[in-house]
């Protein structure tokens, strides 16, 4: 099975500090995702990748941004970190067609103060 | 853009019976619903999908049905074991951004 690592597992960040997430995937799957999970609200999409340099937005993406420097890593970025942004972030992976399925991390708690 | 409804915030069944997580999405172009589980403190993963070339799957005690018309999916588990406690994700792909977009999980408690 596919094997998608994030780091760190748990983050406590200051209002307006920066954060990056990590994401590595060694399945070589061209798409890769940043998820945030919030109660109420499921999953919803920040920033996916369609392969290496490629970054697109999805359905949330104000405050954040995406890097993909290769296929294996995904970055998400928080420029100037706010309280909003506490949640527990997925970053996922998976194949080149939308009706494959994903294979998910273990997931980032991110803490605001 | 597509929205995928989960109606169920929690579901509570006794151990044996059957239990049904309903969801309506309302993009009629979506051709993609997938099911994912959470266990808790853990990730998501893959259960099962259906296409809409189709209308019913089943996958052991998993049985997903699909009404096109109706723009609703259902997820009924059988037989249902403490194992399958769980929250419980539909989601659709929308034909707007070819993404997946998830509904808001089902809690689903199976009771000894």
């Amino acid at each position: 099975e596919a094997a998608v690592t994030q780091s760190p597992r748990n983050k406590v960040a200051v209002t307006g500090g920066k954060v990056t997430l990590s994401c590595n995937q060694t399945n070589n799957h061209n798409n890769m995702y940043w998820y945030r999970q919030d109660t109420g609200h499921g999953l919803r999409l920040i920033h996916y990748s369609y392969g290496a340099g490629s970054t697109e937005k999805g359905d949330i993406p104000d405050g954040y941004k995406a890097s993909r420097p290769s296929q294996e890593n995904f970055s998400l970025i928080l420029e100037l970190a706010t309280p909003s942004q506490t949640s527990v972030y997925f970053c996922a992976s998976g194949g080149q067609f939308s009706n494959e399925r994903l294979f998910f991390g273990h997931g980032t708690k991110l803490s605001v103060l | 853009g597509e929205k995928v409804e989960q109606h169920e915030s929690t579901l509570s069944v006794r151990e044996g019976d059957s239990a049904v997580i309903n969801c309506t999405y309302t993009d009629t172009a979506s051709s993609y619903f997938p099911w994912y589980k959470q266990e808790a403190g853990k990730s998501l993963h893959f259960v099962i999908d259906i296409r809409s070339n189709v209308d019913r799957k089943q996958s052991q005690r998993l049985t997903v049905l699909l009404d096109k018309k109706a723009k609703r999916f259902s997820l009924h588990i059988t037989a249902t074991q403490p194992e399958d406690s769980a929250i419980y994700f539909c989601a659709a792909v929308s034909s707007g951004s070819w993404q997946l977009i998830f509904g808001s999980g089902t809690q689903l408690t199976v009771m000894p």
